[in-house]
C-alpha cells in the first residue's frame, strides 16, 4: 500500500532554514509527480510546490518562490523541501502528496503531515 | 489565481440526512474539480476527482456533480463517520487552490 512519511519538522527562528523529507513506499516513486501542501487554521489548505516525476519541472506558490526549493531523489524514494529565509507566516502543518496518474491531477495519497513552527 | 468559494463554512445534519455541499470557482475550470474529506488530526482524503468520479474505496453514498464554475458534493445518507470537513480543490491551473472547507456537524 502507498505510504508517505514526512520528517524534519520542528521549531525554527525566523530567517533560518529547515529541510523536510518525505519517504515514499508502496509504489514506483519515479513515475509520479509529488507536491507539498501546507495547512493553517487561518489560511486553510495552501498548495506550496510540485515537482515532476523526473525532477525536470518544478512550480512554486508566489508566497514561497525564491525561498523554498523542492527536489527528489528517485534512488532513495524520497521527496525534499528546503525552506530558507523562514517567516512566521510559514508556520503550518506540511503535507507531501502524490499526484494521481491521468488528466485531472488530484492528490490521491497524502502523508500524515509534519508541523513546522517559525518563532523567535 | 482561481479562487474557490465554499459556503456555508459549516452545516448541521442528522444521521440519514441527504447533504449537499456547494463549491464555486472564480472562473471556468471545466471538470477539474476534486473533493477531499478531512477529520481532526488527519490528512485530507480524496473522495471525488474530475468533478464526479468516485475514488477507489470511497463509499457510493458520496457523489459529485458540476462543470464550469459550480460544483456540488452530495452525501446521500449521512453516516456517523461522515462528520468531518470537506474541501473542494481545482486542478485546472497552477497554483492549485482549495476552498476554505465546509464542516459537517451533528445536529
Amino acid at each position: 500500500q502507498v505510504h508517505l512519511v514526512e520528517s524534519g519538522g520542528g521549531v525554527v527562528q525566523p530567517g533560518r532554514s529547515l529541510r523536510l523529507s518525505c519517504a515514499a513506499s508502496g509504489f514506483t516513486f519515479s513515475r509520479f509527480g509529488m507536491h507539498w501542501i501546507r495547512q493553517t487554521p487561518a489560511k486553510g489548505l495552501e498548495w506550496v510546490t510540485v515537482i515532476s516525476h523526473d525532477g525536470s519541472n518544478k512550480y512554486y506558490a508566489d508566497s514561497v518562490k525564491g525561498r523554498f526549493t523542492i527536489s527528489r531523489d528517485n534512488s532513495k524514494n524520497t521527496l525534499y523541501l528546503q525552506m530558507d529565509s523562514l517567516r512566521t507566516e510559514d508556520t503550518a502543518i506540511y503535507y507531501c502528496a502524490r499526484v494521481s496518474m491521468g488528466t485531472y491531477y488530484p492528490f490521491d495519497y497524502w502523508g500524515q503531515g509534519i508541523l513546522v513552527t517559525v518563532s523567535s | 489565481d482561481i479562487q474557490m468559494t465554499q459556503s456555508p463554512s459549516s452545516l448541521s445534519a442528522s444521521v440519514g440526512d441527504r447533504v449537499t455541499i456547494p463549491c464555486r470557482a472564480s472562473q471556468r475550470i471545466s471538470t477539474y474539480l476534486n473533493w477531499y474529506q478531512q477529520k481532526p488530526g488527519k490528512a485530507p482524503n480524496l473522495l471525488i476527482y474530475a468533478s464526479s468520479s468516485l475514488q477507489s474505496g470511497v463509499p457510493s453514498r458520496f457523489s459529485g456533480s458540476g462543470s464550469g464554475t459550480d460544483f456540488t458534493l452530495t452525501i446521500s445518507s449521512l453516516q456517523p463517520e461522515d462528520f468531518a470537513t470537506y474541501y473542494c480543490q481545482q486542478s485546472y491551473s497552477i497554483p492549485w487552490t482549495f476552498g476554505q472547507g465546509t464542516k459537517v456537524e451533528i445536529k
